[in-house]
């Protein structure tokens, strides 16, 4: 059972756009910044977002992250079915003294 | 840039301990901008974090783990280590190290993001 809620799986078409969405409580997402990773099977996890909104270089501007309140979302445009993979949202929990970080279950993105 | 290798065995018997390290090259260990951490993921499953370690040996673990796992950190090799006792097979995983940034905020110093991640490691535990 993972800290953070993301749905199993999304679809969509090529070309068209998704959203990924990650609920968590006051204690992580709430008023921490929250990362986006992309893992095409087989390889490691890469990062996508973070700082909610941010993306490293690199990353092209089809991916996108927003948050409010106890929930993020990644936004994907324009599809490609090399966008196929799964995605994780993180942060960390305050809910301890030390910050500890925290994933999502992961949501499978397929591009039909 | 950072670049971050695990090895070890790929195969623990039930009940023994697994032992892995990871090689940081492109940059210092002792950074005071890093946290250096562990993450796992089971067969199919999802990320889950073991544990955190800075460079001045502060550790900072997973409360489902923390009775089993272990982490160490070498700067004169510039690698830091897992170990993790009493394994069954429900630690077989693909074990990931990766760098954390720590970041202050509100005078706390957290760990933000993890990047970059190694390749990862399978390790099996049977006998």
């Amino acid at each position: 059972q993972s800290v953070l809620t993301q749905p199993p799986s999304v679809s969509a078409a090529p070309g068209q756009k998704v959203t990924i969405s990650c609920s968590g409580s006051s204690s992580n997402i709430g008023n921490n910044y929250v990362s986006w990773y992309q893992q095409v099977p087989g390889t490691a996890p890469k990062l996508l977002i973070y700082d909610n909104n941010k993306r490293p270089s690199g990353i092209p501007d089809r991916f996108s992250g927003s948050k409010s309140g106890t929930a993020a979302t990644l936004g994907i445009t324009g599809l490609q079915t090399g966008d196929e993979a799964d995605y994780y949202c993180g942060t960390w929990d305050s809910s301890l003294s030390a910050g500890l970080p925290v994933f999502g279950g992961g949501t499978k993105l397929t591009v039909l | 840039q950072l670049q971050l290798e695990e090895s070890g065995p790929g195969l623990v018997k039930p009940s023994e301990t697994l032992s892995l390290t990871c090689t940081v090259s492109g940059g210092s260990i002792s950074s005071s901008s890093y946290y250096w951490g562990w993450i796992r993921q089971p067969p199919g499953k999802g990320l889950e974090w073991i544990g955190n370690i800075y460079y001045s040996g502060s550790t900072y673990y997973n409360p489902s783990l923390k009775s089993r796992v272990t982490i160490s950190v070498d700067t004169s090799k510039n690698q830091f280590s897992l170990k993790l006792s009493s394994v069954t097979a429900a630690d077989t995983a693909v074990y990931y190290c990766a760098s954390s940034l720590r970041i202050t905020i509100f005078g706390v110093v957290v760990p933000a993001r993890f990047v970059p991640w190694g390749q990862g490691t399978l390790v099996t535990v049977s006998s």
